[in-house]
């Protein structure tokens, strides 16, 4: 069965420092990979994803993710966080039979 | 744009009470999802339709069923509700092997 860990429920930094949530999946087939956002009273937005191909992937906003097939891992970066970044973001995965499974979130809260 | 329309964006029910979430969506999507989303749980899956009439159970169904009786039309059931299904409840749709788009939320209350 496919599952996705989050590691860090809440992650602090100052605005322009480096923003890195960390996601590592579980999958018996190759994944597919997402990264979501969810801004206050709103539903979940995509941010980038992972399908096959490049395995640096550019999304809005500004974020980049990396799939790393030997770590099992799709961590989110971004190289300057900006205030409006502050936000709760979720990591998913799914195989081919588009059941999609999401970790537990990361609260991503930015200091001026 | 893709659209995911869910009926209500807050719900308060009496326990035991019969409760009926509704999710329509604009795109023709062959995947409907319902989630359930609690904090530090993040969004566990109650259940995942592929198609009319089809349905499969998620992570965690007890104490909800679906119907998905047209392509576009998607509801969750409660059929008898309790306290602890207190949440917010997503759904969300997706075309074959693409990304969910979901629809913004009904945050249920259960008295």
């Amino acid at each position: 069965a496919q599952s996705v860990t989050q590691l860090g429920s809440h992650v602090s930094v100052s605005e322009g420092a480096l923003v890195l949530l960390r996601c590592n999946y579980s999958s018996s087939v190759p994944p597919y990979l997402f990264w979501y956002v969810q801004y206050p009273n709103q539903g979940l937005q995509l941010l980038l994803k992972y399908t096959t191909g490049a395995t640096l992937v550019k999304g809005i906003n500004g974020f980049e993710a990396e799939f790393k097939k030997s770590e099992t891992s799709f961590h989110l970066t971004k190289p300057s966080a900006h205030m409006s970044d502050a936000a709760e973001y979720f990591c998913a995965v799914s195989d081919r039979t588009d059941k999609l499974i999401f970790g537990t979130g990361t609260r991503l809260q930015v200091f001026p | 744009d893709v659209k995911v329309t869910q009926s209500s964006r807050y719900l308060v029910k009496r326990t035991g009470e019969k409760v009926f979430l509704e999710c329509v969506q604009d795109m023709d999507h062959e995947n409907m999802f319902w989630y359930r989303q609690d904090p530090g749980l993040g969004l566990r899956l109650i259940y995942f339709s592929y198609d009319v009439k089809m349905k499969e159970k998620g992570d965690i169904p007890e104490g909800y069923s679906v119907s998905r009786e047209k392509k576009e039309r998607f509801s969750l059931i409660l059929e008898s509700a309790s306290t602890n299904q207190t949440s917010m409840y997503l759904c969300a749709s997706s075309s074959t092997m693409r990304e969910a788009f979901f629809g913004q939320g009904t945050r249920l209350t259960v008295v």
